[in-house]
């Protein structure tokens, strides 16, 4: 069955540093995958996303991520995070030919000033 | 600019009323969707359309309906039948559904919905 899961329920990083989201998914195929992010209250955006290619994928806002077929995994990476990152983070899973994409439970992501 | 726009922001429920969630849509996409968002979850898909006049019932259907009388609009109604309809409602385009997953989802600004 196709999933997603995201260990981390929240994160606090301080301004300036690294950041690392991880993503696990369970897929039969070759997947597709993206992280998008949510502000409070607000819709979601896409931040990036990868359906071939070269394994790592760069994005919006300073934003890439990985993957890693051998861990099933699609961690979001920044070198240095700003305080405007703090966000809900959220990774999807879809397939070339599925009609619908399956989110994973979130992270949310707050900056120490 | 275009977009995806759905209103009301916060919206209020009684006990035993429907309540309709308006989405309007001008970028001209094919594909429209309806997820719900509940605290520590991620969204699930309620109902889906494909094209007008055509909706399909997502993972969660149960207490909700749609209709997709224009390419524009897609309405949610929550019924009196969804007992426990608090949650944040989420509205979502494409260009179509089978690119939904090599293309990305346009989302609106969300309604939450409570009960009274």
């Amino acid at each position: 069955a196709q999933s997603v899961t995201q260990p981390d329920i929240h994160i606090t990083v301080s301004e300036g540093a690294s950041l690392e989201l991880r993503c696990n998914y369970s897929y039969g195929a070759t997947p597709y995958l993206f992280w998008y992010v949510q502000s409070p209250g607000q819709g979601l955006q896409l931040l990036l996303k990868y359906f071939s290619g070269d394994t790592l994928v760069q994005g919006i806002k300073g934003f890439e991520a990985e993957f890693k077929r051998s861990q099933s995994s699609f961690n979001l990476r920044k070198p240095s995070v700003h305080w405007s990152d703090a966000a809900e983070y959220f990774c999807a899973v879809g397939g070339s030919s599925a009609s619908k994409i399956i989110f994973g439970s979130g992270t949310r992501l707050s900056i120490r000033p | 600019d275009g977009g995806i726009t759905q209103s009301p922001k916060y919206l209020f429920r009684k006990e035993g009323q429907n309540v309709t969630l308006s989405c309007e849509q001008n970028l001209n996409h094919d594909a429209m969707y309806w997820y719900r968002q509940d605290p520590g979850q991620g969204l699930r898909l309620i109902y889906y359309s494909q094209i007008v006049n055509d909706f399909q019932k997502g993972d969660i259907a149960e207490g909700y309906s749609v209709s997709r009388e224009k390419k524009e609009s897609f309405p949610l109604t929550v019924t009196s039948a969804q007992k426990n309809p608090t949650a944040f409602y989420l509205c979502a385009s494409s260009y179509g559904i089978r690119e939904a997953t090599n293309e990305k989802l346009f989302f609106g600004s969300g309604t939450q919905l409570s009960v009274l």
